[in-house]
């Protein structure tokens, strides 16, 4: 079993619509929660993080994060074109004194005009 | 602010040779890097973690002979792989952490290597 498990995709989204991506992760002792946009051939760039259960808002991005059901959501309003990309959700566990993180396979986003 | 440069950003290199990729932040102190590889269309996969003045600590799977971390300062991390193979070739990124900070990590723009 994968220790962070997303949709590949693509997820095809109209231009002003929602795109919901989810992740799950494995290990219950995870402690903050990641989500990067990765364009082609490109690093990730951080969209934000969440180490609290509840939502956490900024701009048009939404992260939702449920520990009891080890799922980690990103909600983004109002697609852009822009917005295609990899979406990758990341878990950092505190297994060592720096903090490991582990990555999703990421999920494609199309946004179509 | 928070910088991270990598160079070379892609490398062609003949088999059996050896390469090395720099990694620096640029406007902070980066007690811990990490580094990455990814294959087309896989996620980034954790290397080592090194963190400065100490050796690397390497994931499982990861020969640490054949990828060499060296992380000098605190604002350089070097990684040096040996005797290159066309398995290897592959997008490498550097991660770092400003000191004192426990939640973000900034991104290199990677490398991208090609072993011939």
């Amino acid at each position: 079993q994968k220790e962070v498990e997303q949709n590949s995709g693509p997820l095809s989204v109209p231009e002003g619509a929602i795109a919901s991506l989810n992740c799950t992760y494995s290990d219950r002792g995870s402690q903050s929660f990641f989500w990067y946009r990765q364009y082609s051939g490109k690093s990730p760039e951080l969209i934000m993080f969440i180490y609290s259960n509840g939502d956490k808002e900024d701009g048009r991005f939404t992260a939702q994060l449920n520990k009891a059901s080890q799922y980690v959501s990103l909600l983004i309003r109002d697609s852009q074109p822009s917005d295609s990309a990899t979406y990758l959700c990341a878990v950092k566990t505190w297994t060592d004194s720096w903090g490991k993180f582990q990555f999703g396979a990421g999920t494609q986003v199309v946004v179509t005009p | 602010g928070a910088v991270v440069s990598q160079h070379p950003s892609w490398v062609i290199c003949k088999s059996g040779t050896s390469v090395k990729i720099e990694c620096r932040s640029l406007d902070f102190q980066a007690t811990t890097m990490f580094w990455y590889r990814q294959f087309p269309k896989q996620s980034l996969m954790l290397m080592a973690t090194s963190n400065e003045g100490s050796k690397a600590t390497y994931e499982q799977g990861v020969e640490k002979d054949k990828f060499l971390i060296n992380h000098a300062s605190l604002t350089l991390s070097t990684l040096t792989v040996t005797s290159a193979h066309p398995e290897d070739s592959s997008f490498y990124i550097c991660s770092a952490r400003e000191q004192g900070q426990i939640y973000e990590q900034y991104f290199g723009p990677g490398t991208r290597l090609t072993v011939t």
